[in-house]
């Protein structure tokens, strides 16, 4: 399995709707990545787990919060967002080893109402 | 800090034909990694080449190849033999070696790539 799986495809939640995004891979990297990309405009990176331990953008507010229950997966909870937070969020892994590089997941397309 | 930087916001080829896409970075890391993603309205960031700093030789992948100039900090993508397939967003991102906390990629701004028949 060479593929990182993001789910949902798409949501649209509002204002003061709780969800979780997931993202699992199985390759066996140790380093997975949250991007935030609005249209048009390069992924900008959320937070960063490299061996179970936590890297935060410091301009990510906290109603964003990351979760990661296991080495495969990820999962980004959403509470009280705002419609600027629509996006399309992109989950990556990265081997840790310099022979390869990240692999992204298809994304998650954000729509907050 | 790094940069990376994209000059062409958008470029146009005709069907068959070769494009060059520009990429410049900054850095002061002697070890790191430059990669061409391609991003089509599917938005699946697809890796299309990657060069490692320390080799000197260019990378190619089929149709798709780059101009690495370690001193100029330069790394463009050129493209052969255009498909309608190739029509997609481009972003040129460099990464630290080992990924980690350390290793995010940084982005340009991207190249939106048309592809004319």
């Amino acid at each position: 399995d060479t593929e990182v799986t993001q789910t949902p495809k798409h949501l649209v939640m509002g204002m003061t709707n709780k969800k979780s995004l997931k993202c699992e891979q199985h390759m066996g990297h140790r380093a997975m990545y949250w991007y935030k990309q609005k249209a048009k405009k390069p992924p900008e990176l959320m937070f960063v787990y490299s061996y179970e331990k936590l890297s935060i953008n410091e301009s990510v507010p906290s109603r964003f919060s990351p979760e990661c229950p296991n080495s495969s997966l990820l999962n980004l909870h959403l509470h009280a967002l705002q419609p600027e937070d629509s996006a399309l969020y992109l989950c990556a892994s990265h081997s840790g080893f310099p022979t390869y590089g990240y692999t992204f997941g298809s994304g998650t397309r954000l729509t907050v109402v | 800090a790094q940069t990376v930087t994209q000059s062409q916001p958008e470029m146009s080829v005709q069907e068959a034909e070769t494009v060059t896409l520009s990429c410049t970075y900054d850095t002061s890391e002697s070890d790191y990694y430059l990669f061409w993603y391609k991003q089509p309205p599917s938005r699946q960031m697809i890796l299309v080449i990657r060069q490692e700093a320390y080799k000197q030789q260019n990378a190619t992948e089929n149709r798709f190849s780059v101009n690495f100039q370690k001193a100029a900090k330069s790394f463009s993508l050129k493209i052969s033999d255009s498909q309608l397939g190739d029509a997609a967003m481009y972003f040129c991102a460099y990464g630290r070696s080992y990924g980690g906390s350390q290793g995010n990629l940084i982005f340009g701004k991207g190249t939106k790539l048309s592809v004319k028949p």
